[in-house]
C-alpha cells in the first residue's frame, strides 16, 4: 500500500522559499507522475504542477515562474519550491500520485499539510 | 486553459435522497473527468475517473456519467457519511494544466 507523506516548515515569511517534501513509502517513486496541489483555507484545489519519474515537469501558469518540483530516487521523495511567496500561499498543500490506467486522475494523496505565511 | 464550473455550489439533502452534482467544461474534454470526495481536514478522495468508472472501493451508490463537456455525479441514496464537499476535475490537458471545479458542498438537511 503506497502512502505519502508531506513535510516542511508550516509558517514562512513574506518574500522568502517555501519548501516541503513528499515522501513515498510502500513503492518506488521511479514510477508515474507526480503532484503538488493547494487547498487556500475554505476555498477550493488548485494544481501546482507535475514530475514525471523520468524527471521531466509542469507547472501553473499562474504561479507566474515562482514553482521547481524536483525528485530524488535515492530518498524516493519528490519535493516543492515556491519562491518569493505572499500571504495568497497560504493553503494546505497536498503530494499526490497520478497512476497509469486511471484516467490521469489522482488515485493517492498524502494527509496535507498546513502552510501560513506571515511575519 | 479549461475551465470546470460545477452546479450547484451547495445542497441540502436528507439520508435516503437521490443527489445529482453538474459539471461542466468549457471545452470538450470526452472523458477524461475525475469525482473526488472531501471531508473537513481531510484530503480529497478519489471517486470515480474516467468520467463513469468507479474506484476501487466505493460504494456503488455513486455513480458518474456524461461526455464532452457535460458530467454528472449522482449519489442515489444518501448515507450519513456521504455528507462532504465534491470537486470535479479535467485531466483532458494531463500533463499540462489540469483544473478542478469550484466545488459542491453537500450538507444534511
Amino acid at each position: 500500500q503506497v502512502q505519502l507523506q508531506e513535510s516542511g516548515p508550516g509558517l514562512v515569511k513574506p518574500s522568502e522559499t517555501l519548501s516541503l517534501t513528499c515522501t513515498v513509502s510502500g513503492g518506488s517513486i521511479s514510477t508515474y507522475y507526480w503532484s503538488w496541489i493547494r487547498q487556500p483555507p475554505g476555498k477550493g484545489l488548485e494544481w501546482i504542477g507535475y514530475i514525471h519519474y523520468s524527471g521531466s515537469t509542469n507547472y501553473n501558469p499562474s504561479l507566474k515562474g515562482r514553482v521547481t518540483i524536483s525528485l530524488d530516487t535515492s530518498k524516493n521523495d519528490f519535493s516543492l519550491r515556491l519562491t518569493s511567496v505572499t500571504t495568497a500561499d497560504t493553503a494546505v498543500y497536498y503530494c499526490a500520485r497520478v497512476r497509469n490506467g486511471f484516467w490521469a486522475a489522482y488515485d493517492n494523496w498524502g494527509q496535507g499539510t498546513l502552510v501560513t505565511v506571515s511575519s | 486553459d479549461i475551465q470546470m464550473t460545477q452546479s450547484p455550489s451547495s445542497v441540502s439533502a436528507s439520508v435516503g435522497d437521490r443527489v445529482t452534482i453538474t459539471c461542466r467544461a468549457s471545452q470538450d474534454i470526452s472523458y477524461w473527468l475525475a469525482w473526488y470526495q472531501q471531508k473537513p481536514g481531510e484530503a480529497p478522495k478519489l471517486l470515480i475517473y474516467g468520467a463513469s468508472t468507479l474506484q476501487t472501493g466505493v460504494p456503488l451508490r455513486f455513480s458518474g456519467s456524461g461526455s464532452g463537456t457535460d458530467f454528472t455525479l449522482t449519489i442515489s441514496s444518501l448515507q450519513p457519511e456521504d455528507f462532504a464537499t465534491y470537486y470535479c476535475q479535467q485531466t483532458d490537458s494531463f500533463p499540462q494544466e489540469i483544473t478542478f471545479g469550484q466545488g459542491t458542498r453537500l450538507e444534511i438537511k
